[in-house]
């Protein structure tokens, strides 16, 4: 089975502050990883995603996310925080089951926000 | 990117009645669709995965028979929550994958609809 952990249920930066979101998965092949974003009352953006190709993978708004396997680890990074990045953050995961059918499993969340 | 359509974006009904969500991939063909409930701050939960010309699969805990899902052509799969209670209120969101890829094909999500029951 998949599953996708995100250490931390919340994260509090400071405006300018480099910003690091947690994210563990578990896949019994090589999976797909993705960042979503998510603000308030609203639907989901793709922030990056990682499919075999670079293990650093450039997203949208200055994000970036560094696929590790030996550590089974997609953490995502931004190296100056600003205000509009305060949102609900989710690692997602698919692919693993080697099936037509994979699963597209969301991990709990992140909420970030971002202090003046 | 392609863009998938889900339709309402909100509704409110009585308890007691049906109510039928529409997620539709606009530029692309989907034989898979994926639905997912949303509580306040949390995760989305994956509900079912939804194949065309298919029975869905269901994760464990969902109730078949109160979630319909029909996915009857390569664009349009449908939700319909039956016998709609207070507690099934949520938000409800579709995803649909392209089938070129396979395991790294990127999954594009609807924008939600927030179901409320009376």
């Amino acid at each position: 089975a998949q599953s996708v952990t995100q250490l931390d249920s919340h994260v509090s930066v400071s405006e300018g502050t480099p910003v690091l979101l947690r994210c563990n998965y578990s896949s019994s092949y090589s999976p797909s990883l993705f960042w979503y974003v998510q603000h308030p009352n609203k639907g989901l953006q793709l922030l990056l995603k990682y499919t075999s190709a670079a293990t650093l993978v450039k997203g949208i708004n200055g994000f970036e996310a560094e696929f590790k396997k030996s550590e089974t680890s997609f953490h995502l990074t931004k190296p100056s925080a600003h205000m509009s990045d305060a949102a609900e953050y989710f690692c997602v995961v698919s692919g693993s089951m080697k099936t037509s059918y994979d699963k597209v499993i969301f991990g709990p969340g992140t909420s970030l926000s971002v202090i003046p | 990117g392609a863009v998938v359509s889900q339709h309402p974006s909100w509704v409110i009904c009585k308890s007691g009645t049906s109510v039928k969500i529409e997620c539709r991939s606009l530029d692309f063909q989907a034989t898979t669709m994926f639905w997912y409930r949303q509580f306040p701050k949390q995760s989305l939960m994956l509900m079912a995965t939804s194949n065309e010309g298919s029975k869905a699969t269901y994760e464990q805990g969902v109730e078949k028979d109160k979630f319909l899902i029909n996915h009857a052509s390569l664009t349009l799969s449908t939700l319909t929550v039956t016998s709609a209670h207070p507690e099934d209120s949520s938000f409800y969101i579709c995803s649909a994958r392209a089938p070129s890829g396979g395991m790294n094909t990127e999954a594009f999500f609807g924008q939600g609809t927030r179901l409320t029951v009376v």
